[in-house]
């Protein structure tokens, strides 16, 4: 099936820095998602995105569905620890269909 | 309040043991999904069922296996042929097989060791 590229792997930031991650795909998708899981936890909904080039925000997430309709970026600004997580996206290419990436594991220093 | 239970929340099996893990919604959803979860990889697609007593294979459906007799269910049975099943387990709902992305719920999971 499908594969989605996620990266980086993992990140270290200090508190109050920025953070950017993207997701890309080698076919094009319908809809696009951004999760949030907390260890032991299942994956929380952050933000959806369903039209290309369509910029979504969520406070201080922002995300984008990329013109191609193969990528999509995620950004949060002025971290704070409890950002520490994993962040995954996922995509629909098709209806009953959801890809998921492996994730982009965010350590936050205060 | 609506949702998704998943049980245990840990569970240890001695190799060449089946177990079960259970998954529960009372969201009234018709779609029911299990994924399974290794680090440094995505959510992995074990079954899904789209309706009672109907499911189907996903991608890494080997060593597993399911039942759907109720709505509200979907447990999962690791089985003896998986070889590796010491991973993260997630169920998830959704209110049709191809519905608003948004109403996809998942479970908390349920963590397997195998000793």
């Amino acid at each position: 099936g499908q594969q989605l590229n996620q990266s980086p792997q993992s990140m270290f930031i200090q508190e109050g820095e920025d953070v950017s991650m993207n997701c890309t795909s080698s076919s094009i998708f319908n809809t696009w998602l951004w999760y949030k899981q907390d260890p032991g936890e299942g994956p929380v909904l952050l933000i959806a995105l369903y039209k290309a080039g369509e910029l979504t925000s969520n406070g201080r997430l922002t995300a984008q569905f990329g013109i191609t309709r193969k990528d999509s970026f995620l950004n949060i600004s002025a971290s704070i620890p409890s950002d520490v997580g994993i962040y995954f996206c996922a995509g629909r290419p098709r209806e009953r269909d959801m890809r998921f990436g492996a994730g982009t594991r965010l350590t936050v220093k205060p | 309040d609506g949702g998704i239970t998943q049980s245990p929340k840990y569970l240890f099996r001695k190799e060449g043991q089946n177990v079960t893990l259970s998954c529960e919604q009372n969201l009234n959803h018709d779609a029911m999904y299990w994924y399974r979860q290794d680090p440094g990889q995505g959510l992995r697609l074990i079954y899904y069922s789209q309706i009672v007593n109907d499911f189907q294979k996903g991608d890494i459906a080997e060593g597993y296996s399911v039942s759907r007799e109720k709505k509200e269910s979907f447990p999962l049975t690791v089985t003896s042929a998986q070889k590796n099943p010491t991973a993260f387990y997630l169920c998830a709902s959704s209110p049709t097989p191809g519905g608003r992305v948004t109403d996809y719920t998942f479970g908390s999971g349920t963590r397997l060791t195998v000793v």
